[in-house]
């Protein structure tokens, strides 16, 4: 167990309107991601972030923003959610030994 | 882009059964790490493979890293109800900030 926690875990949400997915991790590690799992797609990179402040993009980060103000919460954030936004989000941590360990997920229904 | 692909997309077996899932690339990676992920949770790490030619056992499942570290494979022996799942296979090309890429996963179904 990473101690990685994500909320919410399912969300219902309208075209247009903003959403923030919280990843919060109890162990200090240093670098954090924001992945989607699509069917047909597996898992892709959104943002990752390598310190407080320090983040950079993805594979596929347009229509999304994140932010790090400190080291244990990694936010993403959809600015004015699509349809095409609806998907199950990951936020991953990576250890000292270079291993990924992934949260529970949160699944989002953007209508 | 760094692509990896894994076959086949999906595998229904009966308990008992060999089966084994590919995961190829034309790029090299660092290493090479298998997930496992059942329905409504988040990928668990099975393993990480380091050198080419590297083989590692895991109880029942086989994992082997090719030689020229493009390619890896993963060998079920005598599949059981409880190994099914989506099998996911990530590499990391050895960049600063660690990112993977992933294949789009193999649903494995062993049936009773």
């Amino acid at each position: 167990d990473a101690g990685i926690t994500q909320s919410p875990r399912h969300k219902v949400t309208e075209t247009g309107t903003p959403v923030t997915l919280r990843c919060h991790q109890t162990e200090n590690h240093r670098y954090m991601y924001w992945y989607r799992q699509d069917p047909g797609h597996g898992l892709r990179l959104i943002h990752y972030s390598y310190g407080v402040k320090d983040t950079d993009k993805g594979e596929v980060s347009d229509g999304y923003s994140v932010s790090r103000s400190k080291t244990e919460d990694f936010l993403l954030t959809l600015e004015s959610a699509t349809s095409s936004q609806t998907s199950v989000y990951f936020c991953a941590i990576r250890d000292r030994q270079e291993t990924q360990y992934f949260g529970p997920g949160t699944r989002l229904l953007v209508l | 882009t760094q692509l990896l692909e894994q076959s086949p997309q999906f595998l229904s077996i009966q308990e008992g059964e060999n089966l084994t899932v590919y995961c190829n690339s034309s790029s090299v990676f660092s290493s090479l790490q298998w997930y496992r992920q059942e329905p409504g949770e988040g990928p668990v790490l099975l393993v990480t493979v380091v050198t080419g030619g590297e083989v590692k056992k895991l109880k029942r499942l086989t994992f082997q890293f090719g030689d020229a570290r493009k390619d890896s494979s993963l060998h079920i022996t005598a599949a059981q109800p409880g190994d099914t799942g989506l099998y996911l296979c990530a590499g990391d090309s050895g960049g600063s900030n660690y990112k993977l890429t992933f294949g789009k996963g193999t649903l494995l179904t062993v049936n009773p």
